[in-house]
């Protein structure tokens, strides 16, 4: 089983949708991100979590909201999906320290018709 | 200027040639840093970490000057599965910055 699991895989919806993608992990990291990537992009952090009580703002976090229902569970919502934020989303772990690396979910392929 | 910068190639070299990439970054406070491989629409996966004195696994060997600010990564014997895209990371205390990656082709 993967270590850090995302759902949907694949998600197909309509401008103004709310959608959620789901993340979870099996690490026992503390901290847990949400990254989008885009072509000549590169990844961008949406939000990041170093636990369940501490919430913080990415570089590209509006239009996104997130929820940490616990330790091992990270969520991203689009309240209203437009089709800007057709993107590869990745969810990822990692421990606490310096020099401790990221760990990446699958990815889930969201596009916003 | 971009925190963390890459040549994004692609760099395409036959097999068994030796290649290898620089990254730039920015911020001098900078604490770790990372080689992470990915492939085609896939996640990226951690290649190794770089330390201070350098650091080698097996055909890779990452090195890091603090003094310009940029760290390296060497390929020998290059083999058809390393084709990939290969992403710079630097991080601080808590954020880490992505490279937006170099592509290597290896050809036959």
């Amino acid at each position: 089983d993967a270590d850090v699991t995302q759902t949907p895989r694949n998600r197909i919806t309509k401008t103004g949708k709310r959608i959620m993608l789901e993340c979870s992990q099996t690490k026992g990291h503390d901290r847990m991100y949400w990254y989008r990537q885009d072509p000549g992009l590169g990844l961008r952090l949406i939000y990041y979590s170093f636990d369940v009580k501490d919430i913080n703002k990415g570089e590209i976090s509006d239009g996104y909201s997130v929820s940490r229902q616990a330790q091992a569970k990270f969520s991203l919502s689009l309240e209203s999906a437009i089709p800007n934020q057709t993107a590869l989303y990745f969810c990822a772990t990692g421990a606490q320290g310096t020099n401790q690396p990221q760990h990446f979910g699958d990815g889930t392929r969201l596009s916003i018709l | 200027r971009k925190e963390v910068e890459q040549d994004p190639g692609p760099f395409n070299v036959p097999e068994g040639a030796t290649v290898a990439f620089n990254c730039t970054y920015s911020n001098s406070a900078s604490q770790s840093f990372f080689w992470y491989r990915q492939d085609c629409r896939k996640e990226p996966k951690l290649l190794m970490s770089v330390y201070s004195s350098g650091n080698e696994d097996g055909r890779f060997t990452a090195q890091l000057n603090r003094a310009s600010q940029y760290i390296s990564l060497l390929i020998r014997d290059s083999k058809l599965s390393d084709s990939a895209t290969y992403l710079c990371v630097v991080g601080g205390t808590y954020k880490y910055i992505f490279g937006t990656g170099t592509r290597l082709k290896v050809l036959a």
